[in-house]
């Protein structure tokens, strides 16, 4: 069974431009989670989609955006990137939907490491 | 100040050692308590979770929780090498709604494991 696949794994941009990450989840999983990984803050929410729709969202400014399709693959995008964006970008499918209670099992990928020069 | 605190390390054992990992938390609503291994250039993989309070033993690994202390603890036994890695502990709350998706995660501890 295919994990959680997400692409590109490495990009190296520079201040101003933007980028967008795509995340594959597994064959099943509606849920779609995306976080941010740096040394200094760990892991840190960005948001939360299921079924096309997004349920949740953490303390990011409006230039961090996403998007879930129909076949639950989801992409974000971070626009006029600053240095401080450079991070390790994680996506994580779950099966929990939205009457689910109990812990949310989240499996990740292998994440996408962004460079901002 | 987080809602999870884990101190990031690195610690460094011996081969065979009894390795604690811990963190603490400060939400009273968090029910479910989680360790997540990551290797270096990969993503986290759940080790095991936990419902509210108590000891749950898989193989060399025991997790405890301590609601009344906000305190949740991971022991390794017979540490190997392989368990080389940052361990990272994850907390959500409980029930059902849009915000129950979200995982808190303490910054994790390094640890290196000599042989």
């Amino acid at each position: 069974k295919a994990g959680v696949t997400q692409t590109p794994r490495y990009l190296i941009k520079t201040r101003g431009q933007q980028v967008t990450l795509s995340c594959s989840p597994i064959s099943g999983h509606r849920s779609v989670s995306w976080y941010q990984q740096t040394p200094g803050q760990g892991l840190q929410f960005l948001f939360e989609y299921f079924s096309e729709t997004q349920r949740n969202k953490g303390n990011f400014p409006g230039r961090f955006s996403g998007r879930q399709f129909s076949n639950s693959r989801s992409e974000m995008n971070v626009s006029t990137l600053e240095l401080g964006d450079s991070a390790l970008y994680l996506c994580a499918s779950s099966l929990r939907d939205r009457l689910s209670s109990g812990a949310n099992v989240l499996t990740f990928g292998a994440g996408s490491r962004l460079t901002v020069l | 100040q987080k809602e999870v605190e884990q101190d990031p390390g690195p610690l460094s054992v011996p081969e065979g050692a009894i390795v604690s990992l811990n963190c603490t938390y400060s939400n009273s609503a968090f029910q479910y308590f989680m360790w997540y291994r990551q290797y270096s250039r990969k993503g986290p993989e759940l080790l095991m979770y936990t419902y509210s309070s108590g000891n749950k033993e898989d193989g060399r690994f025991t997790a405890q929780v301590d609601k009344s202390s906000k305190y949740i603890s991971l022991f390794i036994r017979d540490s190997q090498p392989s368990d080389s890695a940052t361990y990272l502990c994850a907390m959500s709350a409980n029930g059902r709604g849009s915000t129950l998706g979200r995982l808190y995660f303490g910054r994790g501890t390094q640890l290196t494991v000599w042989p």
